[in-house]
């Protein structure tokens, strides 16, 4: 069955950049996204990726795809505290419809 | 304009109680979804709506757990005889419609089974 797989924990420096990777299992996947969830707040998509595509680039944000080995990573630059959250990896069943979800990663950003 | 709203925010009932979860989606959205995230998880799928219909309710863990969506918008989850494994926050999300569109989520109803 589907499955993603991601690191649970990732420190950083503000002000460095952050990788946060995930690989996943399902290559007829035709999206494939990161959500960030802070305490108290609902999950929000920061940004996706067409199966198609390698990298895609939003302001800060590098999303890197490789298909082959089903590797997906998030690069944020310049990493705020602001930053600091939890950040899943998803990819949408190959119906298009349901998403399946990866365990998570914590960023902690220390000043 | 509002986002996706659920109620209540937070549920505690005891072991074997029923229980049921709202949620009011994004006006004109034709797609709802519900997913369950226990304690330092990802969210987990549960169920699909298309309008009033269950496209997929493939990640419904057993026939305890079922979901309405009578008019196409509101949709309320309902668990009967409730587990202490049924504890997490149940998730409810809503997009336009068609597949792969951003689904946007609301702020989830923490369900805590005594």
């Amino acid at each position: 069955g589907e499955d993603v797989e991601q690191s649970l924990f990732l420190s950083v420096r503000e002000g460095d950049s952050s990788v946060i990777n995930c690989t996943y299992t399902d290559s007829s996947s035709t999206y494939l996204y990161w959500y960030k969830q802070e305490p108290g707040a609902g999950l929000q998509l920061l940004t996706y990726i067409f199966s198609n595509m390698d990298m895609k680039q939003d302001q800060r944000l590098t999303v890197l795809l490789n298909k082959k080995d089903k590797h997906l990573s998030l690069r944020i630059a310049d990493t705020q505290t602001g930053d600091s959250a939890i950040y899943f990896c998803a990819e949408s069943d190959n119906q298009g419809g349901k998403l399946i979800f990866g365990q998570g990663t914590e960023l902690s950003v220390k000043p | 304009g509002a986002g996706v709203s659920q109620t209540p925010s937070n549920k505690v009932t005891e072991k074997g109680k029923y229980v049921e979860l709202r949620c009011d989606p994004i006006s004109g959205h034709t797609a709802l979804y519900w997913y369950r995230q226990s304690l330092g998880q990802g969210p987990e799928f549960l169920i699909y709506f298309q309008g009033t219909g269950a496209a997929d309710d493939s990640g419904l863990p057993n026939d305890r757990f079922f979901a309405v969506r009578p008019e196409g918008s509101v949709s309320t989850l309902k668990i009967q005889r409730t587990e202490r494994g049924d504890s997490a926050v149940y998730l409810c999300a809503s997009s336009v419609g068609q597949a792969n569109n951003e689904q946007f989520f609301g702020p989830g109803t923490r369900l805590t089974v005594l």
